[in-house]
């Protein structure tokens, strides 16, 4: 059974500093997704990641897919209040590739001003 | 923006009751996919859905649950006997090829009383 495990589960920190969030699991994934959730909405795609050792940036978020593809990081520079939300890891998980994705249980940032 | 529509937002129903979730998909969108988060849980997979026919399901996937495309725009999901623990928010997600980006809609608050 694939398994994402993400950390830390809850993270309150001050405005301006900076956040690594972890997505770890035992598994191979081809492709890694990270999402934004608010509270009683669907979650928002904000980046995938396929590549081993892949890097990307969307402004002040800096996602890292590991070399093995088993694991990723987020990273926010200078955390504002509004980056606080639910942020999940999710990989495909289809046998077969059917686009089933595994999620991992979230990360609750709160960014205090 | 295109977008993944849900109806309806909020759902109340008794026990033992049917209920169909509603969902329109992003109209490029080829694959369909239904997921469902109990309160403070992971989100789940429950289906994926491509060319008129399932193409992988989870075990949580009984055969209490359905789910039709009955024409060119909707994809809804049939639940025929409600139990309290089909309590959740259900999701449904979009996309263009196996593997590729999912987008979410914004959720079905079921609530089983």
């Amino acid at each position: 059974t694939q398994l994402l495990e993400q950390s830390p589960q809850f993270l309150s920190i001050q405005e301006g500093e900076n956040l690594t969030v972890y997505c770890n699991s035992s598994s191979v994934f081809s492709s890694l997704q990270w999402y934004r959730q608010e509270p009683g909405e669907g979650p928002v795609l904000l980046v995938t990641v396929v590549t081993g050792g892949e890097v990307k940036k969307l402004k002040r978020l800096t996602f890292q897919f590991g070399d093995a593809r088993k694991d990723s990081s987020l990273h926010i520079t200078a955390a504002q209040p509004g980056d606080t939300g639910l942020y999940l890891c999710a990989g495909d998980g289809g046998s077969g590739n059917t686009g089933k994705l595994i999620f991992g249980q979230g990360t609750t940032l709160q960014v205090k001003p | 923006e295109p977008e993944v529509t849900q109806t309806p937002s909020h759902q109340v129903t008794q026990m033992g009751q049917e209920v169909i979730l509603r969902c329109v998909p992003i109209s490029n969108h080829l694959y369909f996919y239904w997921y469902r988060q109990i309160l403070g849980q992971k989100v789940e997979f429950l289906v994926s859905f491509y060319n008129n026919e399932i193409s992988e399901k989870s075990e949580i996937f009984d055969d209490q649950f359905s789910v039709e495309r009955p024409d060119g725009s909707n994809f809804t999901l049939k639940i025929r006997s409600t139990k309290l623990e089909d309590s959740a928010m259900y999701f449904c997600a979009s996309s263009t090829a196996q593997g590729s980006e999912a987008f979410f809609g914004q959720g079905t608050r079921l609530t089983v009383v």
